[in-house]
């Protein structure tokens, strides 16, 4: 079974709107990291954010927002007034506590196309 | 400069052919892992050495092998490349001290095999 699931293989907005990435995960730990990364055309990895399971409370920096609702087992990411330079690949994953945190499971990422 | 490394950044190579991709990082981690990325796939974990003496398999590993020369470099190599296995492939590092194993990436190699 997959253990984090973006639904939304691409997204296209106009610029300024604002979006949503969807992330649901699937875990038997109590205690595990959720991540977010971003990659860009020019194709490197940029760390976004890292949430621990017993912190719910939304986080926002800047244009972006994070909620996470563990009822639901979603972490999902908001793009406030998106930019052409948001466009890239937007990937959500996991950590888990039963792994001894050794690995990362990343779910198959969605495209966001920002268009002017 | 970059603190993790992969060598070389692009690479066109022919079905039968060895190739090592090579790793080095300057941050001091323990850890280190080989991922393959397939368009509409995500990252996939091929190995995953905790330090130089450990060196496990990941979901994706056959066909590949990895050698952990010294606690900054971890090379992956193809024994006998097949088209399949054209790639975005990317090194990352962890620390063992952080908890959540945030991992830190390579700018990626860009593998195709004729």
């Amino acid at each position: 079974a997959q253990k984090v699931t973006q639904a939304q293989t691409e997204i296209s907005v106009v610029e300024k709107e604002d979006v949503t990435l969807d992330c649901v995960y699937e875990t038997r730990d109590t205690t595990y990291y959720l991540f977010w990364y971003k990659q860009p055309p020019s194709g490197e990895l940029v760390f976004l954010i890292r949430r621990n399971s017993f912190d719910e409370q939304n986080e926002i920096s800047g244009r972006y927002s994070w909620n996470f609702q563990k009822s639901t087992s979603s972490f999902n990411f908001t793009i406030t007034a998106s930019q052409v330079v948001d466009s890239a690949v937007y990937f959500c994953a996991l950590s888990e506590a039963n792994s001894g945190y050794s690995t990362l499971t990343f779910g198959k990422g969605t495209m966001l196309l920002v268009s002017p | 400069d970059a603190d993790v490394t992969q060598t070389p950044r692009n690479r066109i190579t022919k079905t039968g052919k060895r190739i090592m991709l090579e790793c080095s990082q300057t941050k001091g981690h323990d850890r280190m892992y080989w991922y393959r990325q397939d368009p509409g796939l995500g990252l996939q974990l091929i190995y995953y050495s905790f330090d130089v003496k450990d060196i496990n398999k990941g979901e994706i590993s056959d066909g590949y092998s990895v050698s952990r020369q010294a606690q900054a470099k971890f090379s992956l190599s193809l024994e006998s490349a097949i088209p399949n296995q054209t790639a975005l492939y990317f090194c990352a590092t962890s620390d063992l001290r952080d908890s959540d194993n945030e991992q830190f990436f390579g700018p990626g190699t860009r593998l195709t095999v004729l």
